[in-house]
């Protein structure tokens, strides 16, 4: 079973500043997700990443392969990217299940 | 980006009774819908893989007689809680996976589904 790691578990950062959450998995993967879950409980997938890197605007995914390690970065963040932010890993090819991490919570201050 | 969609948003039951919550994709169609459930301040746990007109694949632990699964169409997945008690109140997520030829499809998550049992 595939172990999912995310850090740090909590964050707190000022409006503006560059944000990076970790994601770190022990076995290999055919894919990775960024899911983003407002307090209001809906999940919003916002990268599916299998190699390199993604970018959307504010927002952008990289992934290692042979690390086994992804970061998704927020830059100039705003009050409205608090949320929780969470990794998901899929198995290999023709695995349809996801294995998630506990997520990160984001604060971001004015 | 595709959309799923959950209904209802909330529901509030009575202990013993039945709850349905239906999960559907609006612009695509999934051949494969997945059912989770999240407790508060926990990740979400997959409860059961649902595919259009066979039988869901339930993860272990989870009672496949309490919830019952019904995936009729390309666009359409249910989840009935049956007979429902205080400790299945928890918030319900289900995702589909649009059909098509590739081998990494994207999962589209729904809203979700609070569910309190009174």
């Amino acid at each position: 079973k595939n172990e999912v790691e995310q850090s740090p578990q909590n964050l707190t950062a000022q409006e503006g500043e560059f944000i990076t959450i970790n994601c770190s998995y022990s076995v290999g993967i055919s894919a990775l997700h960024w899911l983003q879950q407002h307090p209001g409980g809906g999940i919003v997938s916002l990268f599916m990443l299998s190699s390199g890197k993604k970018k959307h605007g504010r927002l952008i995914a990289t992934i290692n392969i042979q690390e086994k390690h992804s970061s998704l970065h927020i830059t100039a963040s705003h009050p409205r990217d608090s949320a929780v932010y969470i990794c998901a890993v899929r198995g290999g090819a023709g695995s349809y299940q996801l294995t998630f991490g506990k997520g990160t919570k984001l604060s971001v201050i004015p | 980006g595709a959309v799923v969609s959950q209904h209802p948003s909330w529901v509030i039951c009575k202990s013993g009774t039945s709850v349905k919550i239906e999960c559907r994709s609006l612009d695509f169609q999934a051949t494969t819908m997945f059912w989770y459930r999240q407790f508060p301040k926990q990740s979400l746990m997959l409860m059961a893989t649902s595919n259009e007109g066979s039988k869901a694949t339930y993860e272990q632990g989870v009672e496949k007689d309490k919830f019952l699964i019904n995936h009729a169409s390309l666009t359409l997945s249910t989840l009935t809680v049956t007979s429902a008690h205080p400790e299945d109140s928890s918030f319900y997520i289900c995702s589909a996976e649009p059909l098509s030829g590739g081998i990494y499809n994207e999962q589209f998550f729904g809203p979700g589904t609070r569910l309190t049992v009174l």
